[in-house]
């Protein structure tokens, strides 16, 4: 089976504070992704990896940066928080050749 | 308009009959759709996917697309109340490297016991 793990399922942090979410998953996948999920906004895409240390910007990138340096991991830096990302944040994997997406558990982030 | 639209519900429908949901999308150059399933506090997992125009059964489920109306459903038969949950509808489209994915925000399905 399939494994995407994230490192916190709950994190609440301070307006300001540097927060780090982490993402591993164990399928050897080229592609991991950093979405946010909001009511009423369903998922939008935050930034994607295709490659170790390659990275693109998604949808939403403003606030956020990434880093890939092993194949297995993909981290979401918030350089400052603030409360407008207080949000469901989801990692997701997928094979080079395959449609298909691996979901994480999820981190809900509470900035305050 | 959003790229991917679909009804927020909540649908509510009875143990034992068919759940519709509908989904459009606005880019007539998405070649594959998605349906994935999300329970309360859990993330997606997919469950249906259709590349061709017409019917695609899998069990209980049949997704459904007509490409000329730009509009893909999800058919649930014999509802059970563990169908319970919100259904994202998700449609490929092509961008520059190759393709990316976009989801609608979801119908919520209420199945009753």
């Amino acid at each position: 089976d399939v494994k995407v793990t994230q490192s916190s399922r709950y994190l609440v942090k301070r307006t300001g504070e540097k927060v780090f979410l982490e993402c591993v998953q164990d399928m050897d996948h080229e592609n991991m992704f950093w979405y946010r999920q909001d009511p009423g906004l369903g998922l939008r895409l935050i930034y994607f990896s295709y490659d170790v240390k390659m990275k693109e910007k998604g949808d939403i990138p403003e606030g956020y940066s990434v880093s890939r340096e092993k194949k297995e991991r993909f981290s979401l830096i918030l350089e400052s928080a603030s409360t407008n990302q207080t949000s469901m944040y989801l990692c997701a994997s997928r094979p080079r050749f395959s449609y298909e997406q691996y979901f994480g558990p999820g981190t809900r982030l509470t900035v305050t | 308009q959003k790229e991917v639209e679909q009804n927020s519900g909540p649908l509510s429908v009875p143990e034992g009959a068919i759940a519709s949901l509908n989904c459009t999308y606005s880019d007539r150059g998405s070649q594959s759709f998605f349906w994935y399933r999300q329970y309360s506090g859990k993330s997606p997992e997919l469950i249906m996917f259709i590349y061709s125009n017409g019917d695609k059964e899998d069990g209980r489920f049949t997704a459904q697309l007509n490409k000329a109306s730009q509009y893909v459903s999800l058919l649930i038969r014999d509802s059970q109340p563990s169908d319970s949950a919100t259904y994202l509808c998700a449609v490929n489209v092509v961008n520059t490297g190759g393709f990316k994915t976009i989801f609608g925000a979801g119908t919520r399905l209420f199945v009753k016991a």
